[in-house]
């Protein structure tokens, strides 16, 4: 069993559309991530939350601490949004990333 | 995070040859992780080091997997005698501390191995 767990694996919106993306995990943590990888290219952070919520431009994250769950919200979404979105977090013990294995957004003009 | 620097950004290499893959991290940074992205997979933890010590490899595969991080100069990941099953994006990050601290990723290397 994967100590992240996104869902959905795949998803496809309209232009326009309110997009929720969402990550669970099973582990204590220090820090969870939120991570952009857009089709044959690099990682971006969006977001790092260790408890309530952040907000950049149209992208929302959230995170419940008690529930284990965290998610990213988009508004308004846009074609350029489309990428695979990656939930990571860090555990309170050792030394690395524990990742989720993506949400793949598709947004159709 | 533009000022974590992976190079090359591709490198294609012929079964048997040797792979090495660099990272820069973002200045003030001294921690660093690699991490391999294998096709239709996510992310899995390589190494991660501080300069010059390697303080966590349990995600290295035993054999011909080798990184390090000297005192001046990039992180190095070194792939011996390649294989095909070693094609994947390679990804660097670095942090200025332990992973509660935000870490910075580079663009990867993808590596090829015809």
């Amino acid at each position: 069993k994967n100590e992240v767990e996104q869902s959905p694996q795949n998803l496809t919106a309209q232009e326009g559309e309110f997009i929720t993306i969402n990550c669970s995990y099973s582990v204590g943590i220090s820090a969870l991530h939120w991570l952009q990888q857009h089709p044959g290219g690099g990682i971006v952070s969006l977001f790092m939350l260790s408890s309530g919520k952040k907000k950049h431009g149209r992208l929302i994250a959230t995170i419940n601490i008690q529930e284990k769950h965290s998610s990213l919200h988009i508004t308004a979404s846009h074609p350029r949004d489309s990428a695979v979105y990656i939930c990571a977090v860090s555990p309170n013990t050792g030394n690395q990333f524990y990742f989720g294995t993506g949400t793949s957004l598709t947004v159709i003009p | 995070n533009a000022g974590v620097m992976q190079n090359p950004r591709h490198l294609v290499r012929r079964r048997g040859q040797e792979a090495r893959l660099r990272c820069s991290p973002m200045k003030g940074h001294s921690h660093v992780y690699w991490y391999r992205q294998l096709p239709e997979e996510g992310l899995k933890f390589m190494v991660y080091l501080q300069k010059e010590n390697i303080i966590d490899e349990s995600g290295m595969p035993k054999e011909r997997f080798s990184a390090e991080f000297p005192k001046e100069g990039p992180s190095i990941l070194r792939i011996q005698q390649v294989v095909r099953g070693d094609s994947a994006a390679y990804f660097c990050a670095s942090s200025a501390g332990q992973t509660n601290t935000e870490a910075f990723f580079g663009q990867g290397t993808r590596l090829t191995v015809v």
